[in-house]
């Protein structure tokens, strides 16, 4: 199916663990986002990519790491998995030009207690 | 530093009554873009709008206005004849430069959550 897409959809899991959270997307967008959502914060950037290979921190990064090595996935993974990471995890992606103010497109969402 | 402040954090009506989401923005590039994002109770993030810094036309599509104003550095979203259907969280985002920066990125708003009743 066209679109964003991200899995799992809901995720538990126990502090000190690792956990990865997939994304993939169809459009061949260049650019890839992660956010967290949190009660209080709104959505909030911990990585993104411009491109296959190119990654940078967002807002609040520590924590995270991303890797993007084919234009069409970006996952996240917390290394060590912490109880302030319980949070709705969202994927973006959208389209290169326009002075980069092309709209972003999310996906579902992954929601993740770290117990 | 850019900032996206939406002062009202919960908004209840009753249904067929209009009602304005605020949006107020802080950004000392010249060159900017504003959105509106619904996030309905199923949890999506739906694109509404986006205007740039250069069109201060308001903005009209079926029940929803949007009023650009740069002289208060607002962008208020007005749903007319709200619907049940209506009843989501609302962002506002600004997609801008940090001041000195190179690097442009979007800033969300906290988010307003309307509830409609009928």
């Amino acid at each position: 199916d066209a679109g964003i897409t991200q899995s799992p959809r809901y995720k538990i899991t126990e502090t000190g663990r690792q956990v990865t959270l997939m994304c993939h997307q169809t459009w061949s967008h260049s650019y890839m986002f992660w956010y967290r959502q949190d009660l209080g914060h709104g959505l909030r950037l911990i990585y993104y990519s411009a491109a296959a290979d190119i990654t940078d921190k967002g807002e609040v990064p520590d924590g995270y790491v991303v890797s993007r090595s084919k234009t069409e996935n970006f996952p996240l993974t917390l290394e060590s998995a912490t109880r302030s990471q319980t949070s709705v995890y969202f994927c973006a992606s959208r389209a290169s030009g326009s002075g980069g103010a092309n709209e972003q497109f999310f996906g579902p969402g992954t929601r993740l207690t770290v117990l | 530093a850019q900032k996206v402040t939406q002062a009202q954090t919960e908004i209840s009506v009753v249904e067929k009554e209009d009602v304005t989401l605020d949006c107020v923005y802080e950004t000392r590039d010249t060159t900017y873009y504003l959105f509106w994002y619904k996030q309905p109770p199923s949890g999506e993030l739906v694109f509404l709008i986006r205007r740039n810094s250069f069109d201060e036309q308001n903005e009209i599509s079926g029940r929803y206005s949007w009023n650009f104003q740069k002289s208060t550095s607002s962008f208020n979203f007005t749903i007319t004849a709200s619907q049940v259907v209506d009843s989501a969280v609302y962002f506002c985002a600004l997609w801008a430069r940090n001041s000195g920066g190179s690097n442009y990125k979007l800033t969300f708003g906290k988010g307003t959550l309307l509830t409609v009743n009928p």
